[in-house]
């Protein structure tokens, strides 16, 4: 079946550009969760949804960053007035409902967006 | 912060085992082992995890101390699409954010 998908891959941004990052997760996953990836680095948590709600927040990096899951299914991530320091793959990744008491917690993952502000 | 330690950088030659260390000499009682992998280019993919009790799949092994700090997650016959960023990772499961540290470069060479 089809896997997590993001759009676009690529995305070249001047500064103070607003731009938006899709995600398609695998359908009938209830999780989405957002990480962010800089060069050299492992990924980094942003945001986590369960269904529609947005649960998690504690990692966006600033107020001009915004997420969005308002069918609980296809996510936005919004980067507003884009500034060099968000240059980074953005990784959206997607898992099943499963039990808080199960110790199984696979993510899959998109292949990202690339997203480089000149 | 990442609860793991791992080396930055191993090299395996093609069809030998892989054996790669992870510390977590932190991790809680809840606290599952797992692994992930990231291939260049691609998002991080699951591999395999575990509480206590060595667990096998069809990718790989992993190897848990009695103490629980430390792991090793075996490959045991590498190959070049085996080249990749393997990261070590404590998580209680469920629906919880995963945490990735830097990770171990794995270079398979033919």
């Amino acid at each position: 079946g089809a896997g997590v998908s993001q759009s676009p891959r690529y995305k070249v941004a001047k500064r103070g550009q607003d731009v938006a990052l899709r995600c398609d997760p695998i359908s009938g996953h209830v999780s989405l969760f957002w990480y962010q990836q800089a060069l050299g680095q492992g990924p980094e948590f942003l945001t986590y949804f369960q269904n529609e709600a947005q649960l998690d927040k504690s990692g966006l990096p600033s107020d001009r960053f915004f997420a969005e899951r308002p069918e609980g299914s296809v996510s936005t991530l919004k980067i507003q007035r884009t500034q060099q320091e968000d240059s980074a793959v953005y990784l959206c990744a997607s898992s099943p409902d499963r039990s808080i008491y199960s110790s199984y917690n696979e993510q899959f993952f998109g292949p990202g967006t690339r997203l480089t502000v000149l | 912060d990442a609860k793991t330690t791992q080396p930055p950088s191993m090299d395996c030659a093609e069809g030998r085992a892989a054996n790669l260390p992870c510390n977590h000499s932190t991790i809680s009682g809840n606290e599952y082992v797992y692994w992930y992998r990231q291939i260049h280019s691609q998002g991080p993919q699951y591999i395999i995890h575990g509480l206590k009790n060595n667990e096998t799949n069809e990718m790989a092994s992993l190897i848990i101390t009695e103490d629980r700090k430390s792991s090793t997650l075996i490959l045991p016959h590498a190959t070049l699409r085996d080249t990749a960023v393997y990261y070590c990772i404590v998580n209680k499961g469920g629906s919880e954010k995963l945490v990735f540290g830097k990770g171990t470069k794995l270079t398979v060479n033919p």
